[in-house]
């Protein structure tokens, strides 16, 4: 079993619709979660970085963590062509940043206008 | 005003050949990293330097070496190259010691033949 299993899609919405976005994970010593979009040929952007369990909102960005059971979510409301990407989430645990993220597969996600 | 920049964007090299990554960045951080992006698109991390040090090499060939000057550059060196090191690799900065919160440069996207 991966470290983080994130679903590849791709995922195909209708524009104005809310997406949610999932990664699971195995290892329980994970503490920082955070959510990446990448563009086709470009690096990963940071989107949202969270600690420990909860909701945190950004805009029409929600990052949502629930350690317990080991699952975190991203919803992007009132999604637009502009959010078509793909969507890598990311954890840490107690290596304090040094030991790198370890990230999903990442989804890849179309907005049909 | 590019936060995390690295040279070149593509780079095709036949196998045996020895080639450098730049990677620089303006965010004034003290920790940097390299990461690469496989053909399955996952990303592991590298290497991670602190304020010019090393401080992790993740099972990192040792034909891979990365070079620090100063806070703002981290180099990547590979030596021999060998048709399984064609992937993405990419450089990310962190501020204030190593975190998890990191930001990514583009991309250098290697191809051995």
């Amino acid at each position: 079993q991966k470290e983080v299993e994130q679903d590849p899609g791709p995922l195909s919405v209708p524009e104005g619709a809310i997406v949610s976005l999932n990664c699971t994970y195995s290892n329980s010593a994970f503490q920082y979660f955070m959510w990446y979009r990448q563009y086709s040929r470009k690096g990963p952007e940071l989107l949202m970085y969270t600690y420990s369990s909860g909701n945190k909102e950004d805009g029409r960005f929600t990052a949502q963590v629930d350690k317990s059971s080991k699952y975190i979510s991203l919803f992007i409301r009132d999604s637009q062509p502009s959010d078509s990407a793909t969507y890598l989430c990311a954890m840490g645990g107690s290596g304090g940043g040094a030991d790198g993220l370890t990230f999903g597969k990442g989804t890849h996600l179309i907005i049909q206008p | 005003d590019t936060a995390v920049s690295q040279t070149p964007k593509y780079l095709v090299t036949q196998m045996g050949n020895d080639k450098s990554i730049k990677c620089e960045q303006n965010l004034g951080h003290d920790t940097m990293y390299w990461y690469k992006q496989d053909s399955k698109k996952f990303l592991k991390i590298m290497f991670s330097y602190n304020n010019k040090e090393l401080i992790i090499n993740e099972t990192v060939p040792n034909r891979f070496s990365p070079k620090s000057p100063d806070k703002a550059h981290l180099n990547l060196h590979i030596n021999s190259l060998e048709l399984g090191d064609s992937a993405v690799y990419f450089c990310a900065s962190s501020q204030e010691g190593p975190t998890y919160e990191q930001y990514f440069g583009p991309g250098t996207r290697l191809t051995v033949t």
